[in-house]
């Protein structure tokens, strides 16, 4: 069955950075579009990245644009979610979800997430 | 990358139907047909209800259904059950090739 597994949160400072790992298993991860979707506490959800199967295509919120960059290793079926110059307006539930369907637009399965807290 | 406009939360009694709106532009919702509809329950992961405006994935119930007109985009539940009560999100593909999402409704099933 389909499992994203991601890792990488913890309690950073502001202004440091951190890189956000997503394990991928059960399907052809190669053939897939993902995402990364944040939702900081009680609040709602906030789509942050894209990355295309191949990685060929990048799209970034304009929120985080410039300061994250999402690449992925088709060998080891992982993405990643590097971020940097951390505020604590990041602070957040941080998700990743596979693109299915037509496009990759629609996020058909979700990890469990992984919590990152911004403070000092 | 506005938010998509949902109404901050609906309630209904079991066996009712209860419809939420999903309201954005021709930049996003009115444009394309990559309107998504997530299921939150608390301390949950969301989980894909409808895909593609009125698209189910394998194992939802088809109490839920999803349609479009214009700019705004809607989600149905018919049938209320208490296993509904939970937080329903919107969200389209925009203009930007980008992902923007609506700010939730709360959802109460009285």
């Amino acid at each position: 069955q389909v499992q994203l597994v991601e890792s990488g949160g913890g309690v950073v400072q502001p202004g440091r950075s951190l890189r956000l790992s997503c394990a991928a298993s059960g399907f052809s991860f190669r053939s897939y579009a993902m995402h990364w979707v944040r939702q900081a506490p009680g609040k709602g959800l906030e789509w942050v990245a894209f990355i295309s199967y191949n990685g060929g295509n990048k799209y970034y919120a304009d929120s985080v644009k410039g300061r994250v960059t999402i690449s992925r290793d088709n060998s080891q079926n992982r993405v990643y979610l590097e971020v940097s110059g951390l505020k604590t307006e990041d602070t957040a539930v941080y998700y990743c979800a596979r693109g299915g369907f037509r496009g990759g637009w629609s996020l058909d399965y979700w990890g469990q997430g992984t919590l990152v807290t911004v403070s000092s | 990358q506005s938010a998509l406009t949902q109404p901050a939360s609906v309630s209904g009694s079991p066996g009712q139907s209860i419809t939420i709106s999903c309201t954005g532009t021709n930049s996003d919702v009115g444009g394309y047909d990559y309107v998504s509809w997530f299921q939150q329950h608390p301390g949950k992961a969301p989980k894909l209800m409808i895909y593609e405006v009125n698209n189910r994935p394998s194992g939802v119930s088809d109490r839920f259904s999803g349609s479009k007109s214009g700019n705004t985009a809607s989600l149905t539940i018919s049938g209320l059950q208490t296993e509904d009560e939970a937080d329903y999100y919107c969200t389209s593909y925009t203009t930007s090739s980008a992902l923007v999402f609506g700010g939730g409704t709360r959802l109460t099933v009285l």
